[in-house]
């Protein structure tokens, strides 16, 4: 079955720094997706990471604030900068490939102190 | 784009009763449709799935189904037990957007001993 993995699954960050996730997906997939799930809140999209070409932002998100890399199609980082306790979330990855191949990460939970 | 709605928000149940949660969507090139659940202070988990090629899919007390004509999708939770109180989310995958998840809103779900 597919494989996507997020590092790190649970981290505790202090305000004002910078903190990057990693999602690896064990195929190639044309896109990847980054979300942001806040406390007590669904799942909302923050960007969509293209290979070879910058990262679209949704409404409400920066590049400054969410830095994305995406160097090759099975890997892609997201990076929240100067964090502050508004930023404690889970962040998740999902990619996709054609009409069957669909994968979604676990994960990484952030806790701003 | 996809619009997923996601009703109730809140369900109480007493224990052994039924639950249903019901998902409706916009997008007719949707073909996946996975659910979450989501227990508190944990990320969120994939309990059931299902594609756009099958009606209804069981997984013991669990079941997904799909009516692909009224594009809505309805999780179905028998003999519900305490351990099934969480948050429960929807979600729509289509192809034509790189396989982007479009989650519902959530479902609060408190089973009463």
């Amino acid at each position: 079955s597919a494989v996507i993995s997020q590092k790190p699954s649970r981290d505790i960050c202090q305000r004002g720094t910078s903190l990057t996730i990693q999602c690896q997906v064990d195929s190639q997939v044309t896109m990847m997706f980054w979300y942001r799930q806040q406390p007590g809140q669904s799942l909302t999209l923050i960007a969509t990471a293209n290979q070879g070409s910058e990262a679209t932002y949704e409404s409400g998100f920066v590049i400054d604030k969410f830095p994305i890399s995406r160097p090759n199609l099975t890997f892609s980082t997201l990076t929240v900068s100067n964090m502050s306790p508004e930023d404690s979330s889970i962040y998740l990855c999902s990619g996709g490939q054609g009409k069957d191949t669909i994968y979604f990460g676990e994960g990484s939970w952030l806790t701003v102190v | 784009g996809e619009n997923v709605e996601q009703h109730p928000s809140t369900l109480s149940v007493q224990e052994g009763d039924s639950a249903v949660i019901k998902c409706t969507y916009s997008d007719s090139a949707s073909n996946y449709f996975p659910w979450y659940k989501q227990e508190l202070g944990k990320r969120p988990q994939l309990i059931i799935d299902i594609r756009s090629n099958v009606g209804e899919k069981k997984d013991q007390r669990i079941a997904v189904t799909l009516n692909k004509t009224a594009k809505h999708f309805s999780l179905h939770i028998t003999e519900t037990q305490p351990e099934d109180s969480a948050v429960y989310f929807c979600a729509a995958v289509a192809p034509n957007t790189g396989n982007q998840f479009y989650f519902g809103t959530g479902t609060s779900l408190t089973v009463i001993p």
